[in-house]
Formats: C-alpha cells, structure tokens, sequence
C-alpha cells in the first residue's frame, strides 16, 4: 500500500531564503507526482507534475526533482516570499489514484 | 474560467440530516473523484469515478453515496450526518494519463452537529 510522508510538517524561514521540502513514497510504481499549494480555507492550487518518466519540473521560482529510485521528490522554492507562505501538499498518482502527504505549513517572515 | 465547481460552500446539518454535496466540471475529464481533508491528516479519496457510468469506494466510503450523472457532473451524498463526517469536502477531475495533473474544486465546508 501507498504511502507519502512529507517533512517537515512546518517550516518558518525569513524571507529571501531558498528552502527545500521533502517527500518520500514506499511505493516506487507511480505514474506521476504532483505538487499542490493550499491557502487557509482555500481549495487546492496545481503547482507541478512530473511523469514518472521525468526527473524534474520547473515553473519559475519552483523546481520539482523526482527520484523514483529512492522515493523521494523536493520542492525546492527560490527566494522566498511571504506571499509563499501556504501550506504544501504532495500527492503520488498510484493507479491513477493519489495518495496524499500531510503537507507541509510553510510561514515566510518579511 | 474553465475548472471545477463544487456547491454549497458552507454547510451545517444535524446529526441525521442528509444533503448532497454537487460538483461540476467543463474540461471534458473522463474521470471525477470526491475527498474529504481532516486537520492533521492528508486527503483521503472517498469514491471515484474513472468514467461516466462507473463509480468505484475509495479509501473511506461508509457512510456516503455517489452518483455520476453524466460527464460533467459528479454528486456526494450523506443520507445519514454523523459528527465524524465534519470535514472539508473536494471534489476534482482529471484525464488519465494527460501530461497535466488533477484539478480541484474550492470545496464545501461541512459542520454536523
């Protein structure tokens, strides 16, 4: 059976610095992974989705690495902004159904 | 703006009531799906639908039905509130092996007291 862990579950930084976060998967038979962003009482945004056939994605300030090898994928968010602050979701596509990390709460300080 | 619609946003019902929670897309997906999201824990899928006339129990379906009415349309209901179905309900969609992801309605906000 599937299962996404993320760590860490909150991260506070100051803002201007790159950060890294994580998540792993026990199960590497994935057809994709995909990142999501969620506002406080908001629905979820699509960030990024990397084919298991890939090894990463970009989308500006976001880089997406995957190593199915190893089950593990970061996020890797350049110069961060308050207006990054949200919390992060991973989710695993495992027989076209996602199985979900419990996100982790991001807070960017000015 | 094309996506996903799910109505109502806000709901309270009584221990017992039931209500159907709506969800509606216009990308054309082949598949629809229903999760709630509990403080504390990741989504978890309560049905599915990988196609219009298919409907299949995901990882906590007691206590919920579905209906696929057409293409577009995907319905959750509760015929019997119970407190532990408070939650935060997301509906989504998605076309199965498409290079982009699933996208997800803004979710409807269910209180049972």
């Amino acid at each position: 059976k599937q299962e996404v862990t993320q760590i860490p579950a909150a991260l506070s930084v100051p803002e201007g610095e790159n950060l890294v976060l994580n998540c792993s998967f026990t199960d590497s038979a994935i057809y994709n992974l995909q990142w999501f962003r969620q506002d406080p009482g908001k629905g979820l945004t699509s960030l990024l989705l990397i084919q298991s056939s890939q090894r990463e994605q970009t989308s500006g300030r976001l880089n997406a690495s995957l190593d199915k090898s190893s089950g593990r994928s970061t996020l890797y968010i350049a110069a961060s902004q308050p207006g990054d602050s949200a919390t992060y979701l991973c989710a695993a596509d495992s027989n076209y159904q996602l199985i979900w990390g419990a996100g982790t709460k991001l807070i960017i300080k000015p | 703006n094309a996506g996903v619609t799910q109505t109502p946003k806000f709901q309270v019902l009584k221990t017992g009531q039931s209500m159907t929670l709506q969800c509606a897309q216009d990308m054309n997906h082949n598949s629809m799906y229903w999760y709630r999201q509990d403080p504390g824990m990741g989504l978890r899928l309560i049905y599915y639908s990988a196609s219009e006339g298919t409907t299949d129990k995901g990882e906590v379906p007691n206590g919920y039905n579905v209906s696929r009415l057409n293409k577009r349309e995907f319905s959750l209901r509760l015929e019997s509130a119970a407190p532990s179905q408070t939650s935060v309900y997301f509906c989504a969609s998605s076309e199965p092996g498409a290079a982009y992801g699933y996208t997800f309605g803004s979710g409807t906000r269910l209180t049972v007291v």
